[in-house]
C-alpha cells in the first residue's frame, strides 16, 4: 500500500463547477495534511494546510479532513481555467517525513 | 525577499558521473528538504536537513548524500549516476513542518 494515494485523473470540470479532489493515507499517526498546486513546468506551491478534523475554508478552496477514515479532500468552488494544474496531497507522517501523493491533474474547461 | 534558489537549473551528465546540486533557503528558514520528481509523478522525499544534520531520509540509496551549511544552504550530491536518476530535483525550505516553499528545481538529464 502506498503511503499517500490520490484519485486518478485527469479530472475535467466545466468552468464554474465544483472540483473535488481526494486523498487517502496509510499512516494513522499522521497529524498534518497539505494541498499543493503545481502548474505545468513549475514547482509545487502550498495552497492549504489542515490539522484538525472537519472543514477549513480559504476563499474558493475548502479542505476536509477525516482522520478516522484517513481521508483528506480538497474542494474548489467556482472553478476557473486558471485552476487547471496538478494538485498534490502531502502528509507529514508520524515519523516526521512529508510524503506526497502522485497528484491529480485538473482541467477546467471554459 | 528572495525565495528558495537552486542551481544549476539544467544539467546533463553521463552514467557513472557525479553531480552536486545547490540550494539557498528562503530567508529565515532553517530546514531544507530535497525531493526527486520524475515526469508525471509526485515528488519523492530524499532527505531533510536541520541544524546541519540529516534528520529524515527517504528510500534512496547511499549514492544520494547531502550537506547543510551553517547559513542553512544545502547541497545534494549524487554519485555513480544512473539513467533512472534523470528527474527534476526540488529543494524546499520550511519553518513549520510540512509547509514547504519550493525552489524552481534542477533538471538533471543522465545520458
Amino acid at each position: 500500500q502506498k503511503e499517500v494515494e490520490q484519485n486518478s485523473g485527469p479530472l475535467s470540470v466545466p468552468e464554474g463547477a465544483i472540483a473535488s479532489l481526494n486523498c487517502t493515507y496509510s499512516d494513522r499517526g499522521s497529524q498534518s495534511f497539505f494541498w499543493y498546486r503545481q502548474y505545468s513546468g513549475k514547482s509545487p506551491e502550498l495552497i492549504m494546510s489542515i490539522y484538525s478534523n472537519g472543514d477549513k475554508e480559504d476563499g474558493r478552496f475548502t479542505a476536509q479532513l477525516n482522520k478516522a477514515s484517513q481521508y483528506v479532500s480538497l474542494l474548489i468552488r467556482d472553478s476557473q481555467p486558471s485552476d487547471s494544474a496538478t494538485y498534490l496531497c502531502a502528509v507529514k507522517t508520524s515519523y516526521d517525513k512529508v510524503i506526497f501523493g502522485p497528484g491529480t491533474s485538473l482541467s477546467v474547461i471554459p | 525577499d528572495a525565495g528558495v534558489t537552486q542551481s544549476p537549473t539544467h544539467l546533463i551528465k553521463t552514467r557513472g558521473q557525479q553531480v552536486t546540486l545547490r540550494c539557498s533557503p528562503k530567508s529565515g528558514h532553517d530546514t531544507v528538504s530535497w525531493y526527486q520528481q520524475a515526469l508525471g509523478q509526485g515528488p519523492q522525499f530524499i532527505f531533510q536537513y536541520y541544524e546541519e544534520e540529516e534528520r529524515q531520509r527517504g528510500n534512496f540509496p547511499d549514492r544520494f548524500s547531502g550537506h547543510q551549511f551553517p547559513n542553512y544552504s544545502s547541497e545534494l550530491n549524487v554519485n555513480a549516476l544512473l539513467l533512472g536518476d534523470s528527474a527534476l530535483y526540488l529543494c524546499a525550505s520550511s519553518i513549520t513542518p510540512g509547509e514547504l516553499f519550493f525552489g524552481e528545481g534542477s533538471r538533471l538529464t543522465v545520458l
